[in-house]
């Protein structure tokens, strides 16, 4: 079975700088798919990026980039420019390819923004 | 139009009771699932489903049934509530073989067991 591991419960970043969030998975499979999600205080899960294992190119969504090293089952994300709307629960998530499987989450990092 | 909605939003209930959850999706989709997001925040999967199969996480008590009456709507039965249960209920849905974009969430039901 897949796991995925968040280590880092919280951060906390001043406005405008760049934060990193950890994630580390372990699978057996090369074939798959992994996300990272926001869940603000409303509760609603927002996907903000994702990543194909089979491509070797960082997934970039505007501020948020990724750093997949596949060899080392690593997938971190980094947002640039905080903003106070990114505080949020963050949580990465890993899929198998090609079924219908869900999605195996982490534990999540509650990410606080100081003004 | 709410790609996945979920009815109630808040449901509060005595233990031994019995309730539902509904859930329907405007996507088109074929798979559907049902997530648990406990006092912690973890979420776990409970169920995935499309209209050939269903996966059951084993963990999940067989008090959970999942129920869909056609391929936009899955609800969540609960039988003989219990305070563990307390937690928010997530449904989500995706179009199997093909790429995330994603799972679409359901803004969730918050479930009080008292």
């Amino acid at each position: 079975a897949q796991t995925v591991t968040q280590s880092q419960p919280e951060m906390s970043v001043q406005e405008a700088e760049t934060v990193t969030l950890s994630c580390t998975y372990d699978t057996s499979e090369s074939d798959y798919y992994l996300f990272w999600y926001k869940q603000p205080p409303s509760r609603q899960m927002i996907l903000v990026i994702r990543q194909e294992a089979y491509k070797q190119q960082n997934a970039t969504e505007n501020r948020f980039s990724v750093n997949f090293q596949k060899a080392a089952k690593s997938f971190s994300l980094k947002i640039s420019d905080s903003q106070l709307g990114d505080a949020a629960m963050y949580f990465c998530a890993y899929r198998s390819g090609g079924g219908a499987d869900g999605l195996t989450f982490g534990k999540g990092t509650h990410l606080i923004i100081q003004p | 139009d709410t790609a996945v909605s979920q009815t109630p939003k808040y449901l509060v209930t005595q233990m031994g009771n019995d309730k539902s959850i509904k859930c329907e999706q405007n996507l088109g989709h074929d798979t559907m699932y049902w997530y648990k997001q406990d006092s912690k925040k973890f979420l776990k999967i409970m169920f995935s489903y499309n209209n050939k199969e269903l996966i059951i996480n084993e963990t999940v008590p067989n008090r959970f049934s999942p129920k869909s009456p056609d391929k936009a709507h899955l609800n969540l039965h609960i039988n003989s509530l219990e305070l563990g249960d307390s937690a928010v209920y997530f449904c989500a849905s995706s179009q199997k073989g093909t790429l995330n974009y994603g799972y679409t969430f359901g803004s969730g039901t918050r479930l009080t067991v008292v």
